[in-house]
């Protein structure tokens, strides 16, 4: 699986939009990229995935370049309980896929 | 209720003994791993199961054992040739046919004396 990587840490204002990076420039073509999150102390909880269109659901957006290199995790207003370590990883879509999870990227939301 | 037990959420042991941490899941799904994750650092994989009576090494299996004999089940034993057994222990399942949406339990902290 490819290896991503993404800033250590990042602060967001309450309300405003979080754009969370990541680089994996060694994607394959049958690689997806997946984001979980983990508030501390609980297990990691999935938010979104996708393969090269960019994908939106009730929790975020993700914008994946054309050239599949990098991707955006953005949170469109997020609040205090958006503070959280978030995992960007990149899996070959196969059921019962292993994970691999690097050391994410701390957001911290500020009131 | 659907979801992953794993219990007790503190445990405390002498060094020298095993503990086996348990994990239990009732969202008949097929996959189950284990995880590790030391203070500020992400999670390691130990084990994972993609099925009943099968299981596969994960990054750091030195010094832990499981057992997959129930779909429902898959307990990991931290034995004493585990070098530093104090972790924070999570234990996730997925299913089968779908995407790579792993669920997770509440995670055990063991810290052995």
């Amino acid at each position: 699986d490819a290896k991503t990587t993404q800033p250590p840490s990042m602060d967001c204002a309450e309300g405003r939009a979080a754009n969370l990076p990541c680089n994996h420039s060694t994607i394959s073509g049958n690689e997806y990229v997946y984001w979980y999150r983990q508030i501390h102390s609980q297990g990691p909880q999935y938010i979104i995935h996708g393969l090269k269109n960019n994908e939106t659901n009730e929790m975020a957006s993700l914008i994946i370049t054309e050239d599949r290199k990098s991707s955006t995790l953005i949170l469109p207003h997020a609040t205090l309980r958006d503070t959280a370590v978030y995992y960007c990883i990149v899996v070959v879509e196969t059921s019962g896929s292993r994970l691999t999870f690097g050391e994410g990227t701390q957001l911290t939301v500020n009131p | 209720d659907g979801g992953i037990t794993q219990s007790p959420k503190y445990l405390f042991r002498k060094e020298g003994q095993n503990v086996t941490l348990s994990c239990e899941q009732n969202l008949n799904h097929d996959a189950m791993y284990w995880y590790r994750q030391d203070p500020g650092q992400g999670l390691r994989l130990i084990y994972y199961s993609q099925i009943v009576n099968d299981f596969q090494k994960g990054d750091i299996a030195e010094g832990y054992s499981v057992s997959r004999e129930k779909k429902e089940s898959f307990p990991l034993t931290v034995t004493s040739a585990q070098k530093n057994p104090t972790a924070f222990y999570l234990c996730a399942t997925m299913t089968s046919g779908g995407y790579n949406e792993q669920f997770f339990g509440p995670g055990t902290r063991l810290t052995v004396l």
